[in-house]
């Protein structure tokens, strides 16, 4: 069956340190995206990438990293100049833009330890 | 720019009985969609339905319905004759460009 798998489930940082989530999608989908879900929120932006090689800046960017080397990879790094990364993370996909909604992963939790 | 308001933080609802999950948005284009989404406590977002805004008639999923009032600017979903796994945080999103603008949910919680 086609979807997204996001790993790990679960993460813990130690302050200082960058880590690094993983997103893989069998779907053929263009474009992904990396959301922030922080409690009681909606999701926000980090990064989005609407083809190999090429991502924008989300609307909470700083202090992330991302490539998109491959079409079915969208990796995610939390560097340690993010001062507040503990938080859900959710990885999506589309196949035509955001007009016909995503399809997401289950999500990683990060705690900074 | 587009945002979307949630204005019911949690709600709980007896077993079996139909409840209305109100979404109202702003727009500038005269052309979106208004997305709803599921999201159980594994923490997977689950796409509910989908309402584009030239279509005729309300959109219907099952037991979920919207209740569009493009007038009002209002989305608002009906989950018919609840279930036990209904319980779960629910938005409203609505495209803006590059990607989707979240509402900040809505916990439902069924009781049995």
């Amino acid at each position: 069956d086609g979807g997204i798998t996001q790993s790990p489930k679960y993460l813990f940082r130690k302050e200082g340190q960058n880590v690094t989530l993983s997103c893989e999608q069998n779907l053929n989908h263009d474009a992904m995206y990396w959301y922030r879900q922080d409690p009681g929120q909606g999701l926000r932006l980090i990064y989005y990438s609407q083809i190999v090689n090429d991502f924008q800046k989300g609307d909470i960017a700083e202090g992330y990293s991302v490539s998109r080397e491959k079409k079915e990879s969208f990796p995610l790094t939390v560097t340690s100049a993010q001062k507040n990364p503990t938080a859900f993370y959710l990885c999506a996909s589309s196949s035509g833009g955001n007009l016909y909604g995503y399809t997401f992963g289950s999500g990683t939790r990060l705690t900074v330890v | 720019a587009q945002k979307i308001t949630q204005t019911q933080p949690g709600m709980f609802v007896q077993e079996k009985e139909a409840v209305t999950l109100d979404c109202t948005y702003d727009t500038s284009d005269p052309s979106y969609g208004l997305f709803w989404y599921k999201q159980p406590s594994s923490g997977e977002m689950i796409f509910l339905i989908y309402q584009g805004s030239y279509d005729q008639q309300n959109a219907t999923e099952g037991r979920y319905s919207l209740n569009f009032q493009k007038a009002r600017k209002s989305a608002n979903l009906v989950i018919s004759a609840s279930q036990l796994g209904d319980s779960a945080m629910y938005f409203c999103a609505i495209p803006s460009n590059y990607q989707l603008i979240w509402g900040a949910g809505t916990k439902l919680i069924i009781k049995p």
